[in-house]
């Protein structure tokens, strides 16, 4: 079986601070995704990427940028961190076709 | 958009009792899955279906053949470990293909 490793599981950040998020998969999945859930709130789709290099705009991509340099790899940046910020991001994959989708375990950001 | 609206928002059972959660979509979808978030925050797959219907113990899910615009869970017998908040995610065909939309939530509280 694979796994989905997200880093940090916390971060800490100060207001106007670009922060990043990475995530690692070895399912050798195609497609990866960021998501965004604030507390007791559904998941926001941020940005998703098919294969290596493609990136996808989602519903709630500003103030935010990824990367995926690497098939197995999908990182992504809070460009501008907004104070009293407070969310959990979630990273996912799946292969390319319509199949199951697998979840990291989460990345909780707060923003002093 | 599209969008994923999903219903009830909050669900209180009895144990042994049975009920059935919704997700309509606004437009055609290629597939649906179900989630259930624990109180720790992971995300637990419970069902994909590209079509029909597909059962798992107490867990049976539905998804229209026809227009591809609904998606249901039932749950039967519900049992305290239930307890959770149920997600539906739906992908859409054609050029939004692999964009998983994520329906708000339904917050089930299985009572003794």
């Amino acid at each position: 079986g694979g796994i989905i490793t997200q880093t940090p599981k916390f971060l800490i950040g100060q207001e106007g601070q670009k922060l990043t998020l990475k995530c690692q998969q070895n399912f050798n999945h195609d497609t990866m995704y960021w998501y965004r859930q604030d507390s007791g709130k559904g998941l926001r789709l941020i940005y998703y990427s098919i294969t290596e290099n493609d990136l996808q705009k989602g519903d709630l991509s500003e103030g935010y940028d990824a990367s995926r340099e690497k098939k197995s790899s999908f990182s992504l940046t809070v460009t501008s961190a907004q104070k009293n910020e407070m969310a959990v991001f979630l990273c996912a994959s799946k292969t390319g076709g319509s199949e199951r989708l697998f979840f990291g375990h989460g990345t909780k950001l707060s923003v002093l | 958009g599209d969008q994923v609206e999903q219903s009830p928002s909050a669900l209180s059972l009895h144990e042994g009792t049975d009920s059935a959660l919704r997700c309509n979509f606004t437009t055609t979808m290629r597939s649906v899955q179900w989630f259930r978030q624990n109180s720790r925050g992971s995300l637990i797959s419970l069902f994909y279906l590209a079509s029909g219907t597909k059962e798992n113990g107490r867990l049976k899910s539905a998804f229209d053949s026809k227009e591809r615009r609904y998606s249901t869970l039932h749950i039967r017998d519900a049992q305290l470990e239930d307890s959770g908040t149920y997600f539906c995610a739906a992908e859409a065909g054609g050029g939004s293909g692999n964009k998983l939309i994520f329906g708000t939530g339904t917050l089930l509280s299985v009572k003794p």
